[in-house]
């Protein structure tokens, strides 16, 4: 059973970091074709992925935000991570993690975990 | 970047209708395109890889197409359950997700 969980600080101050932890357990970031993707939606809004990364540790960031982020894994722990620099209140949203699976038909975010809020303000 | 315009922006249609949401991109993608629904307060989930191809457990109502770059999501008989907030979401290029389809029902 595959399930994922995502924790972070719930609020924080703008300019900070926000640092947040992605719980998985069914799966293991160490095997072939397997991944961690990093999504984000805004109270009402639609859906905004971040980053992923993969079992061979291959990293990819979503171009707009690239120079605010850091994905990482812990294969060991059975955890990611997803840091962001320098938050303002723009980055207030509801951040999901989300199980990436491939197969020879493609590759697809198969589960996600509930998601947590984080609120930047002052 | 690609860009994915997806449309309507909401919808509400009766039982048993048919219902289509379709989500054109910017460029070529090929088969790189999913669609994921969205219920109130919850995390989306996966109906629809590779454009056609419909995730594991997912009723069979729901079907997906392909004709160029536009990608079309379909039910064939909208159930009450299938109300929420539908999404395209391209994986070809530094994934971008359309903007969302509002499904109400009459």
């Amino acid at each position: 059973q595959v399930t994922l969980k995502e924790s972070g600080p719930g609020i924080l101050q703008p300019s900070q970091t926000l640092s947040l932890t992605c719980t998985f357990s069914g799966f293991s970031l160490s095997t072939y074709g397997m991944g961690v993707g990093w999504i984000r939606q805004p109270s009402g809004k639609g859906l905004e992925w971040l980053a992923n990364i993969w079992w061979d540790d291959d990293k990819y960031y979503n171009p707009s935000l690239k120079n605010r982020l850091t994905i990482s894994k812990d294969t060991s722990n059975n955890q990611a991570f997803l840091k962001i620099t320098n938050v303002d209140t723009a980055d207030t949203a509801t951040y999901y993690c989300a199980r990436i699976a491939e197969n020879w038909e493609g590759w697809y975010f198969d589960f996600w975990g509930p998601g947590t809020m984080v609120t930047v303000s002052s | 970047d690609i860009q994915l315009t997806q449309s309507p922006a909401s919808l509400s249609a009766s039982p048993d209708e048919i219902v289509t949401i379709t989500c054109q991109a910017s460029q070529d993608i090929g088969s790189s395109l999913l669609w994921y629904q969205q219920k109130p307060g919850k995390s989306p989930q996966l109906l629809i890889y590779s454009a056609t191809i419909l995730a594991d457990g997912v009723p069979s109502r729901f079907s997906g197409s392909r004709s160029g770059t536009q990608y079309s999501l379909k039910i064939s008989r909208l159930q009450v359950e299938d109300i929420g907030t539908y999404y395209c979401l391209q994986v070809s290029s530094s994934l971008t997700f359309g903007s969302g389809t509002k499904l109400e029902i009459k």
